[in-house]
């Protein structure tokens, strides 16, 4: 079956430009996360949807970095005038866990490599 | 949330079997401890996960200390493709994973 699909695979942009990641879930999770993972560092949290509603935006380093999940399904993390500290792997995951299910294993897709110039 | 701690890198034959220690002395009673898995240019894969008791599945064996304080994750048989970094994640059952830098598996022929 389909994983979680993300697009573009890689993406570069000139400093100061707006860049959107897109990111598939795997049909029917209701779940949908979004990591951020420097070079040679694990992943790291950054926003977190149940359904469309985003109940978790902890980990989103600035104001620049928005994430939204409309119809509770397709997400998209918009990155707003970008820098090169931006540059890092976004990775989306999902899981099936909804209103008290605990444990739900998250699966991930392989992230956008954005490169920032 | 709780920490844990993993060495940097392992190093293993193939067909051998491989033992990845996590020590995680401050887990509470409502940890939950999980592994996941990221080859290199993927994602992380969800390898296991186990709260008190030792866990079985087809990728791997979690051992769980008596006390908790420490975990081992076991794959009985390495193979060339389990050349990843391991990362031993503690989860309240919320949602957000904390990853540490792991453990870099390496695995020779």
């Amino acid at each position: 079956g389909a994983g979680v699909s993300q697009s573009p695979r890689y993406k570069v942009a000139k400093r100061g430009q707006d860049v959107a990641l897109r990111c598939d879930p795997i049909s029917g999770h209701v779940s949908l996360f979004w990591y951020q993972q420097a070079l040679g560092q694990g992943p790291e949290f950054l926003t977190y949807f149940q359904n469309e509603a985003q109940l978790d935006k902890s980990g989103l380093p600035s104001d620049r970095f928005f994430a939204e999940r409309p119809e509770g399904s397709v997400s998209t993390l918009k990155i707003q005038r970008t820098q090169q500290e931006d540059s890092a792997v976004y990775l989306c995951a999902s899981s099936l866990r909804g209103w008290g299910q605990v444990n739900q294993p998250q699966h991930f897709g392989d992230g956008t490599r954005l490169s920032i110039l | 949330d709780a920490k844990t701690t993993q060495p940097n890198s392992m190093e293993s034959n193939e067909e051998e079997p491989v033992h990845l220690p996590c020590n995680h002395s401050t887990i509470s009673g409502t940890d939950y401890i999980h592994w996941y898995r990221q080859l290199p240019s993927q994602g992380p894969e969800y390898v296991i996960h186990g709260l008190t008791s030792n866990v079985n599945n087809r990728m791997a064996s979690l051992a769980i200390a008596e006390d908790r304080k420490s975990s081992t994750l076991i794959l009985h048989r390495a193979t060339l493709r389990d050349a990843a970094v391991y990362y031993c994640i503690l989860s309240r059952g919320t949602d957000k994973l904390i990853f540490g830098t792991g453990t870099r598996l390496q695995v020779f022929p």
